[in-house]
């Protein structure tokens, strides 16, 4: 079945520094991949959509790659601030449908 | 616009009781999902609608759980009776046909003592 494998460690930077979270999937080769944002006692928002054939996207100082021969992507947010510390999602669409299956989320800490 | 609303925001019932949740789309957004997120785990999707119709509801737990959409506009669902594994946050999501991303609610955080 499909899955996708997030960091369950948090991750924990200096502000200034790149924040680098990783997003592995098996058993799968979607058409997109995107990245969520999610603050405690909020629902997710979204932050970055990246498509197949598209090896990476850029949005200020958030970019993703896109690897479907590792079947990975990589989330980096450059000079974090202290206001960029939340979970971060990854989410796939299922095979042939709407679903939309997310990763666990990493949880990004960024000390001032 | 206004973004994606869910009511109530929290909800504390004790088993065997009945609990509905209502989440009301973004305007114009045919489509509207429910998903899941039970503690510690990922979020995981339950239903999607698309207007008045289910698309699919391969992700509902059982039959307690009935998630109605009259009119095509705002949802409900149902849990009934609830059972202690149902606590969780129950999150509410919509979009317009075709498009790819989902805007979602802040969900109901739904304890069953």
């Amino acid at each position: 079945s499909q899955k996708i494998e997030q960091n369950s460690e948090a991750l924990n930077i200096q502000e200034g520094k790149t924040a680098t979270l990783t997003c592995n999937y098996t058993n799968y080769s979607p058409a997109y991949l995107q990245w969520y944002r999610q603050d405690p006692g909020r629902g997710p928002v979204f932050l970055l959509l990246i498509r197949e054939n598209e090896k990476e996207k850029r949005k200020e100082r958030l970019k993703v790659t896109f690897d479907t021969t590792l079947k990975q992507s990589l989330f980096h947010i450059t000079a974090s601030q202290p206001a960029d510390s939340a979970t971060y999602l990854c989410a796939l669409p299922n095979t042939g449908g709407f679903k939309t299956i997310f990763g666990a989320g990493t949880r990004l800490f960024v000390k001032a | 616009e206004a973004g994606v609303t869910q009511f109530p925001s929290h909800s504390v019932i004790e088993k065997g009781q009945t609990v509905t949740l209502r989440c009301d789309p973004i305007s114009g957004h045919d489509n509207l999902y429910w998903y899941r997120r039970v503690m510690g785990k990922e979020i995981k999707f339950l239903l999607h609608f698309v207007k008045e119709s289910k698309q699919d509801e391969s992700g509902m737990p059982n039959n307690r759980f009935l998630a109605e959409r009259t009119g095509g506009t705002y949802s409900t669902l149902k849990v009934q009776p609830a059972e202690l594994e149902d606590s969780g946050v129950y999150f509410c999501a919509s979009n317009r046909g075709g498009a790819d991303t989902q805007y979602f609610g802040p969900g109901t955080r739904l304890t069953v003592l």
